[in-house]
């Protein structure tokens, strides 16, 4: 079963606009980490924001903000005001912070083009 | 500045060569990584080591193997026995910690062609 879903293989949305990228979770480990990195076109990995399984509070980071609902095992990320730049490849990501290995599990990523 | 370098950024290789690629890193972390990662497709873990001269396999060493001598240093070498190597890889580090900290910071990658 896959750790990382991640439905959306598109996204397009115009500039200034939010959008909301999904990715749901499957662990059964109490501890564990979501992480959300940018893929341009460059191929460089760019970490944006973290959300730990016991924080209270959703991440937020600038214009990135997670939109955590434990119960439901989802991560969304929501990019508030979408710039021209923001046009990439998105992946969400999670670490399980019990097992031996401590490898990141991506998911399969969303593309996200921004028009103006 | 501290980062991950990673070279050549491109590789072509004829069929039936190994081919190592390099990762360094002066982050003074401990643990490193290599992906691949398919046009399209998200990553998926070959290798990781947390330790000097310890490293274990991920979901697809098959073909790949790495050495690990030096807490900076991470090489990937790409075997002939590896059937369909094309893809672009990316090299990660780590530090020990908690939190945001286990997170990884990558390398710029390095594109691999099979000729």
């Amino acid at each position: 079963a896959q750790k990382i879903t991640q439905t959306q293989p598109g996204m397009f949305v115009q500039e200034k606009e939010a959008v909301t990228l999904d990715c749901t979770y499957d662990t059964s480990d109490p501890s564990y980490g979501l992480f959300w990195y940018k893929q341009p076109s460059s191929g460089e990995m760019i970490f944006l924001i973290y959300q730990g399984s016991y924080d209270q509070q959703n991440a937020t980071e600038g214009r990135y903000s997670l939109n955590f609902q434990k119960a439901r095992k989802s991560a969304n990320l929501v990019i508030s005001a979408s710039q021209l730049g923001d046009s990439a490849m998105y992946f969400c990501a999670m670490r399980e912070l019990n097992q031996a290995g401590t490898a990141l599990i991506f998911g399969k990523g969303t593309t996200l083009s921004v028009s103006s | 500045d501290g980062g991950i370098t990673q070279s050549p950024k491109y590789l072509f290789r004829k069929e039936g060569q190994n081919v190592t690629l390099s990762c360094e890193q002066n982050l003074n972390h401990d643990a490193m990584y290599w992906y691949r990662q398919d046009p399209g497709q998200g990553l998926r873990l070959i290798y990781y080591s947390q330790i000097v001269n310890d490293f274990q396999k991920g979901d697809i060493a098959e073909g790949y193997s790495v050495s690990r001598e030096k807490k900076e240093s991470f090489p990937l070498t790409v075997t002939s026995a590896q059937k369909n190597p094309t893809a672009f890889y990316l090299c990660a580090s780590s530090a020990p910690g908690t939190g945001q900290l286990r997170g990884q910071y990558f390398g710029p990658g390095t594109r691999l062609t099979v000729l």
